[in-house]
């Protein structure tokens, strides 16, 4: 089965700083979707990238995919306190019903 | 802004017992899942249901039971609960299929003892 997995666990940056999360996944794609869970909350979607997408955006967010090496991408721009969460990638091939999450990386941006 | 709601926000029981979680969503999606996430963060989907067919069970013991009553609401009954099954279930729902946003609820904490 599809395995999407973040390559670092844990980061932390200082506010105003500039952070990268990095994702791999195994299996062809249809769409790839970032998510972003604070302390106590459900996750939140951040971006949808398409497989046929290279590059997208929303704010201070920038999303990339590479479907020839099977890996995304998500940059934070100016980074602040409340970006301190879990993020996720997550796929699902071909719309299966059947999502599936990375591990997870924690990102931690102090004052 | 909250559109898919769960109850209990915490629910401590004993090995052995029954438990029942709620979700209901306000989106007028069709589509609504059932996550586990454990300790360490980790996602996995258990159950998919559109317009209240189960479409996705992701091998699950059976213990676990959803129930839907309509496309708004999914339930999820834990029937003899064993000290693995604590961890924080999400609930979450979309329009469609993956070309869509899932909006999740904040999820149940169960705590086994």
């Amino acid at each position: 089965s599809q395995l999407a997995e973040e390559n670092l666990w844990a980061l932390s940056v200082h506010e105003g700083e500039s952070v990268t999360v990095n994702c791999s996944y195994k299996t062809s794609i249809t769409a790839l979707q970032w998510y972003r869970q604070k302390s106590g909350e459900g996750p939140a979607q951040l971006i949808l990238i398409r497989s046929n997408e290279r590059e997208k955006r929303n704010g201070r967010l920038r999303a990339t995919l590479d479907t020839s090496s099977q890996s995304s991408s998500l940059s934070i721009t100016a980074t602040r306190c409340e970006d301190t969460a879990v993020y996720f990638c997550a796929t699902d091939p071909g719309g299966n019903y059947k999502p599936t999450f990375g591990k997870g990386t924690s990102l931690v941006v102090h004052p | 802004e909250t559109a898919v709601f769960q109850t209990p926000n915490y629910h401590v029981t004993q090995v052995g017992n029954e438990v029942s979680f709620n979700c209901k969503q306000t989106l007028g999606h069709d589509t609504m899942y059932w996550y586990k996430q454990d300790s360490k963060k980790l996602l996995k989907i258990m159950f998919s249901y559109n317009n209240k067919q189960l479409i996705v069970n992701e091998t699950v013991p059976r213990r676990f039971s959803p129930q839907s009553s309509d496309k708004a609401h999914l339930n999820l009954r834990i029937k003899s609960v064993e000290p693995e099954d604590s961890a924080v279930y999400l609930c979450a729902s979309s329009s469609r299929d993956w070309g869509s946003e899932q909006y999740f609820g904040p999820g149940t904490r169960l705590t086994v003892l």
